[in-house]
């Protein structure tokens, strides 16, 4: 079968760093997405891994590795509008997303 | 340039009526799909178009249709609404089906009663 689990949610103090990590086990593999989904909002695309490795991007860095299932989103200098859910999809042989529950970050002053 | 848009923003049903809920994108994206999300669980896909023309089902098909006719738009239909379809339907777009980023519309929140 096809899992993603990712925490459900995180508490951090701005200007902090955190990391939300992202495991799954899919039919294939085609890359992991990460995107951030405010409050009844829709989802806004922040970053794609194919390779494994980290890509980095302003305050956002997503790192893979394959071997292991694992993903992780890395935010710096957080800032309270970083306050979102944070999601991570898989595209799998399919190229169809198999998206996880998604994390809850809470930001504190 | 609106992106990809959804109507309506939300709706209130009864159990047993017909429902559709409309998108349309003007980003000229060959590849649209249908996700449902729920409280506690991920977006889950519904059904997708990979080009105009073709129509695939997802993780969770039954009770829903959708054709493409066109590029541009993508309509779901509920047959028979039933109360475990209230939920938030967001539409989403991209360039092709190995595109890198999926484009999503406002989302339609809809309660069936």
């Amino acid at each position: 079968g096809q899992n993603m689990d990712q925490p459900t949610e995180m508490t951090a103090t701005e200007g902090a760093i955190v990391q939300i990590n992202c495991t799954y086990q899919t039919s294939g593999f085609n890359g992991l997405f990460w995107y951030q989904q405010h409050a009844g909002e829709a989802p806004t695309f922040l970053s794609y891994n194919v390779l494994d490795g980290l890509e980095e991007k302003g305050r956002f860095s997503s790192f893979l590795s394959r071997s292991k299932g694992y993903s992780y989103l890395l935010l710096k200098e957080l800032q309270m509008k970083d306050s979102a859910s944070y999601l991570c999809a898989v595209r799998d042989s399919n190229y169809q997303l198999i998206w996880g529950a998604g994390t809850k970050l809470i930001i504190k002053p | 340039i609106a992106g990809i848009t959804q109507a309506p923003t939300s709706q209130i049903l009864a159990a047993g009526r017909r429902m559709t809920l409309r998108c349309t994108q003007d980003m000229r994206h060959n590849a649209m799909y249908w996700y449902r999300q729920d409280l506690g669980l991920g977006l889950r896909l519904i059904h997708y178009s990979n080009t105009a023309g073709t129509t695939g089902k997802g993780e969770v098909p039954d009770g829903y249709s959708v054709s493409r006719a066109n590029t541009d738009d993508f309509p779901l239909t509920l047959a028979s609404a039933v109360p475990s379809q209230t939920s938030v339907y967001f539409c989403a777009s991209s360039d092709r089906a190995e595109g890198h980023e999926q484009f999503f519309g406002p989302g339609t929140r809809l309660t069936v009663l």
